[in-house]
């Protein structure tokens, strides 16, 4: 199995709802990371867990909050989100070396 | 945050043609990435090539990687409507730990 799977598609939500994005892969990767995609721009790197342990990008609002149960599901609990949190949220698996990293569909989120 | 720039930002050929992509990056690198993203959807991996490798071929795929100038090239023969996306080229270095994104070139190839 070659996929990431990510849950939901689609999530719209208000300003002091608390919501959580999954991913999940079944290829025996070290190596989970979250993405943010805003329209026509690349993907910006806002956490790995690389063999269990947590890398941020300091500029992520501490609204995001990643956690990972275990080595094959990574989630992305959100609260109290701005408006401009609006974007695709891709989850990426990899071994955790210099490798390629296998992107899931994504979530498309949106914060009213 | 970006670590190169790609060119052009949008191309428009015709089926059959042949697409040339430009990526430029800032610091040493490991190895170079490329992504293939249809509208809203994952990013799925084309190729990658080594910080050593020079030239690379997959398929319709070809890519060049020149280190002393901090450039790779991504060409694809023979194009098809199905090969319209957005394509990104995305480094790896030792330093950074972390594979970062050029800002992408919008292919598209009309019937």
């Amino acid at each position: 199995d070659t996929e990431v799977t990510q849950t939901p598609k689609h999530l719209v939500m208000g300003m002091t709802n608390k919501k959580s994005l999954k991913c999940e892969q079944h290829m025996g990767h070290r190596a989970m990371y979250w993405y943010k995609q805003k329209a026509k721009k690349p993907p910006e790197l806002m956490f790995v867990y690389s063999y269990e342990k947590l890398s941020i990008n300091e500029s992520v609002p501490s609204r995001f909050s990643p956690e990972c149960p275990n080595s094959s599901l990574l989630n992305l609990h959100l609260h109290a989100l701005q408006p401009e949190d609006s974007a695709l949220y891709l989850c990426a698996s990899s071994t955790g070396g210099w490798d390629e990293q296998f992107f899931g569909p994504g979530t498309r989120l949106t914060v009213l | 945050s970006q670590q190169g720039e790609e060119d052009p930002q949008a191309l428009s050929i015709q089926e059959g043609e042949n697409a040339t992509m430009n990526c430029s990056y800032k610091t040493s690198i490991n190895n170079l990435q490329w992504y293939r993203q249809n509208s809203g959807r994952g990013l799925v991996h084309l190729i990658l090539i080594r910080s050593n490798e020079r030239e690379k071929h997959s398929g319709r795929l070809r890519v060049t990687l020149d280190t002393s100038k901090k450039s790779s090239s991504l060409l694809i023969t023979a194009s098809r409507a199905a090969d319209t996306a957005s394509y990104f080229c995305a480094t790896f270095s030792g330093s950074a730990r972390q594979l970062t994104f050029g800002s992408g070139t919008q292919l598209t190839v009309l019937p």
